[in-house]
């Protein structure tokens, strides 16, 4: 099947450094990732929506200079945390939607910890 | 928007047991997916499946999509099926996100 890598997968920060996350689709083109939260035993909660080439579209109540989102090529989206606070200890996680099966595939989680 | 309702939220079950997890739906889809998500955190795939019956293995599953449900059947359960299983569906008129049950926690034991 289809993989979706992520990196890195787990990390600690300080409060007020940036952290970016890298989401590659390995095996296929996505011309659509999205990047999703989930907090502890609760489902995943999506944050924004990338499409190569444009501009991310955000969810109600996330804040786009906050996590700034790109996706310069088919293949790679990076989300970037900037100047992170303990609240923005998750779980994040990637997906690719793989246009011609129109299935979505999911990294395997990136955990950040701030301190 | 469209509503997607997992059910039960929890299960436990002895090893070789059977079980059937629902997702019910409010609205008509054109994408429905079942995911495992093991205690490491990793979503898995498991089906894609709209509407019609598929089987892979020991799961399997069914979408009646005019009735809005779709099924997933775990046969002879092992203690590696243990984790959250989350149906997600898109709506017809929606831009390709997915919009997810809260899901399944299902614990096998041994």
């Amino acid at each position: 099947g289809a993989v979706v890598s992520q990196h890195p997968s787990r990390v600690i920060c300080k409060s007020g450094t940036s952290v970016k996350i890298e989401c590659r689709s390995l095996d296929f083109q996505a011309t659509t990732m999205f990047w999703y939260r989930q907090f502890p035993k609760q489902s995943l909660m999506l944050m924004a929506t990338s499409n190569e080439g444009s501009k991310a579209t955000y969810e109600q109540g996330v804040e786009k200079d906050k996590f700034l989102i790109n996706h310069a090529s088919l293949t790679l989206s990076t989300l970037t945390v900037t100047s992170a606070h303990p609240e923005d200890s998750s779980f994040y996680i990637c997906s690719a939607r793989d246009w011609q099966t129109d299935t979505q595939y999911f990294g395997p989680g990136t955990r950040l910890t701030v301190l | 928007g469209i509503q997607v309702e997992q059910s039960p939220p929890d299960l436990i079950l002895q090893e070789g047991a059977n079980s059937t997890l629902r997702c019910n739906f409010s609205d008509s889809v054109n994408n429905l997916q079942w995911f495992h998500q093991n205690p490491w955190g990793q979503l898995i795939n498991l089906f894609y499946i709209p509407s019609g019956t598929k089987q892979n293995g020991r799961l399997s599953a069914t979408t009646v999509a005019t009735e809005r449900y779709s099924l997933l059947y775990i046969s002879s359960s092992q203690t590696t099926d243990s984790g959250v299983y989350f149906c997600a569906v898109r709506g017809v008129d929606s831009n390709y996100q997915l919009i997810w049950g809260a899901g399944t926690k299902l614990i096998i034991k041994p």
